[in-house]
């Protein structure tokens, strides 16, 4: 168990629809980064917060934004979904945003467009 | 721009033998080195980095990395392999100072280890 929560662990939505992730970090990591895992793409970097604030982007369509709260959660909204967006969600926290910090993953939102 | 490579998709190794996964990285200036493990549907985990001195890593469940400066390489090796080591394995890339702080991952390679 890395310390790191996800909720849901299961969404199944239909297109157009938009549906919210939650990520709780690690007590003490203040760093929350969120990726996408599909079968085609691999991994993909889609945005970081340290400490309330947005810190690094990625490969982040506009439909999609996070943002990370006082108590340090994050929220990932996807809108608008389309069938492309299927695929797992998985966040990470470290403790802070440093180069030599490992990330601890939790165990992913699986999302399924129809 | 950093970026990695993991040449093989699958690696195919008997229990028992000793099993190398491949990564080749490309970054400017002395990199931070990582390698995650991923279980069937679980996140990924961290195995062992390599941030600065000995060139041999060791990290967990028995595995060890090798950072070989000259060839760019961060090789993840074990001695004898378990069939319970079968999961999809990621190389990581941090460089060590400015720029992005995010991670450049490999595209995972499948360890598949026959009993």
């Amino acid at each position: 168990d890395s310390g790191v929560t996800q909720t849901p662990k299961h969404l199944i939505t239909a297109t157009g629809q938009r549906v919210t992730l939650r990520c709780s970090p690690r007590s003490g990591d203040l760093s929350v980064y969120w990726y996408q895992q599909s079968l085609d793409q691999g991994l993909q970097f889609l945005i970081q917060y340290y400490n309330g604030e947005e810190r690094a982007k990625g490969n982040i369509l506009e439909r999609f934004s996070a943002q990370q709260f006082p108590d340090l959660h994050s929220e990932l909204n996807l809108s608008s979904l389309e069938l492309g967006d299927s695929a797992l969600y998985f966040c990470a926290s470290s403790v802070a945003r440093g180069q030599s910090s490992e990330q601890f993953f939790g165990p992913g939102t699986r999302l399924t467009v129809l | 721009a950093q970026s990695v490579a993991q040449p093989e998709d699958q690696v195919n190794v008997a229990e028992g033998n000793p099993l190398t996964v491949k990564c080749t990285y490309s970054v400017s200036g002395n990199p931070y080195l990582f390698w995650y493990v991923q279980y069937p549907n679980r996140g990924l985990q961290f195995l062992l980095k390599y941030i600065t001195g000995d060139n041999l890593v060791k990290g967990s469940y028995g595995f060890e990395a090798e950072f070989n400066k000259s060839q760019t390489s961060f090789h993840l090796k074990k001695p004898s392999a378990l069939v319970s080591d079968s999961a999809l394995y990621f190389c990581a890339v941090r460089p060590p100072s400015g720029g992005s702080y995010i991670p450049t991952f490999g595209r995972g390679t499948s360890l598949i280890v026959h009993p």
